[in-house]
């Protein structure tokens, strides 16, 4: 168990839709990411919050958008949902290393979303 | 275009055999980390290389960062099925966001 909690775990929707992912991070952490898993494409980064700012930007779509509230849960919303956005999506939590640049990323158990 | 590439993509051994998997860039990443996967489940981290031409060893497992911190291998020895799995690479480039190469899906038959 990494301690990172991402609900729901499987979610199937039709393309047009929106969804919202959530993501509880490890106690402590302060940082969160989301990544998108998808069999071509390997793991993507898509954003970095850091104590509630957005600290780095990937691959994320305009109809992506993402928040870290102060409680330090993070949200993932996914809306317009094409074909194509079916994927696994990791949110990670870590918490800087001293002397790494990254420290270790801890992650949850992903959020699996087909679009039909 | 993938920033870290790794090869091979799959590779499929009998247990028992040793096996070598790359993770190459043109970029130079100020980190570098290697973790696993297994299936319904997010990666874990085995290790972090920061000093070009480090080695470091975990049990049976030796990683390396190349000298110019561009490139690193990992090495299995003696493999079990237990180190079935997707082993992933992932670069640092500053003190922000990780990037992961697409990762080796190992096999290991008994």
């Amino acid at each position: 168990d990494s301690g990172v909690t991402q609900t729901p775990k499987h979610l199937i929707t039709a393309t047009g839709q929106r969804v919202t992912l959530r993501c509880s991070p490890r106690s402590g952490d302060l940082s969160v990411y989301w990544y998108q898993q998808s069999l071509d494409q390997g793991l993507q980064f898509l954003i970095q919050y850091y104590n509630g700012e957005e600290r780095a930007k990937g691959n994320i779509l305009e109809r992506f958008s993402a928040q870290q509230f102060p409680d330090l849960h993070s949200e993932l919303n996914l809306s317009s949902l094409e074909l194509g956005d079916s994927a696994l999506y990791f949110c990670a939590s870590s918490t800087p290393s001293p002397g790494l640049p990254v420290g270790e990323l801890f992650f949850g158990e992903g959020s699996r979303l087909t679009v039909l | 275009t993938q920033l870290l590439e790794q090869s091979p993509q799959f590779l499929s051994i009998q247990e028992g055999e040793n096996l070598t998997v790359y993770c190459n860039s043109s970029s130079v990443f100020s980190s570098l980390q290697w973790y696993r996967q297994e299936p319904g489940e997010g990666p874990v981290l085995l290790v972090t290389v920061v000093t070009g031409g480090e080695v470091k060893k975990l049990k049976r497992l030796t990683f390396q960062f190349g000298d110019a911190r561009k490139d690193s291998s990992l090495h299995i020895t003696a493999a079990q099925p237990g180190d079935t799995g997707l082993y992933l690479c992932a670069g640092a480039r500053g003190a922000q966001k990780l990037v992961f190469g697409q990762g080796t899906r190992l096999t290991i038959n008994p």
